[in-house]
């Protein structure tokens, strides 16, 4: 079974410029979870989508939005790009067949750098 | 809130040696606990999870870890390490059925030395 995949793997970008990740799941699981990594903040969770309503937000401000498709393909997109969201952004999906015991699996992630 | 703690931000062993990474938690119920690895430009890899049960899991290449209430920790062992193991190591606590999120500690990374 393929794992989590994210397009685009890399993209630099420049201030005030938006951007938008793709991740598709693996194949049968509904749940994704979208999360920001970098040096000095560490891994952060950004927003949970589940049959294509966002459950879940962390504490990230407006301009960074998601959204979920019919086949549980997500994206995210982050408006007026900043300096500060240079990041390796991680997608996980996980099934949910058993809610108690699940497990998210992580893509190789979209390295973002913001010129 | 939910936590995690890992004091140790950068760990050195020999190859051959065994390993112990810290992680401790904080968090108002029954946690579900995980440890991820990270290789350098890559996602991260599950290792091993805790729901309940056994307090001593078995994950994959040779990792363990303990669950263990009273400290609210769960520090993940290998008897002998691997040149291969060397990477960032992740412990992260899961919420409630219903709640996805992850809260990640600030990671160990591991340098194994020959």
């Amino acid at each position: 079974k393929a794992g989590v995949t994210q397009t685009p793997r890399y993209l630099i970008k420049t201030r005030g410029q938006q951007v938008t990740l793709s991740c598709s799941p693996i194949s049968g699981h509904r749940s994704v979870s979208w999360y920001q990594q970098t040096p000095g903040q560490g891994l952060q969770f950004l927003f949970e989508y589940f049959s294509e309503t966002q459950r879940n937000k962390g504490n990230f401000p407006g301009r960074f939005s998601g959204r979920q498709f019919s086949n549980s393909r997500s994206e995210m997109n982050v408006s007026t790009l900043e300096l500060g969201d240079s990041a390796l952004y991680l997608c996980a999906s996980s099934s949910l067949r058993a809610r108690a015991t699940d497990t998210q699996y992580f893509g190789p992630g979209t390295r973002l750098t913001v010129l | 809130a939910q936590s995690v703690t890992q004091p140790d931000i950068h760990i050195t062993v020999s190859e051959g040696a065994s390993l112990e990474l810290r992680c401790n938690y904080s968090y108002g119920a029954t946690p579900y606990l995980f440890w991820y690895v990270q290789s350098p430009g890559q996602g991260l890899q599950l290792l091993l999870k805790y729901f309940s049960g056994d307090t001593l899991v078995q994950g994959i290449k040779g990792f363990e870890a303990e669950f263990k209430r009273s400290q609210s920790s769960f520090n993940l062992r290998k008897p002998s390490v691997h040149w291969s193991d060397a990477a960032e190591y992740f412990c992260a606590v899961g919420g409630l059925a219903g709640n996805e999120k992850l809260t990640f500690g600030t990671g160990t990374r591991l340098t194994i030395i020959p």
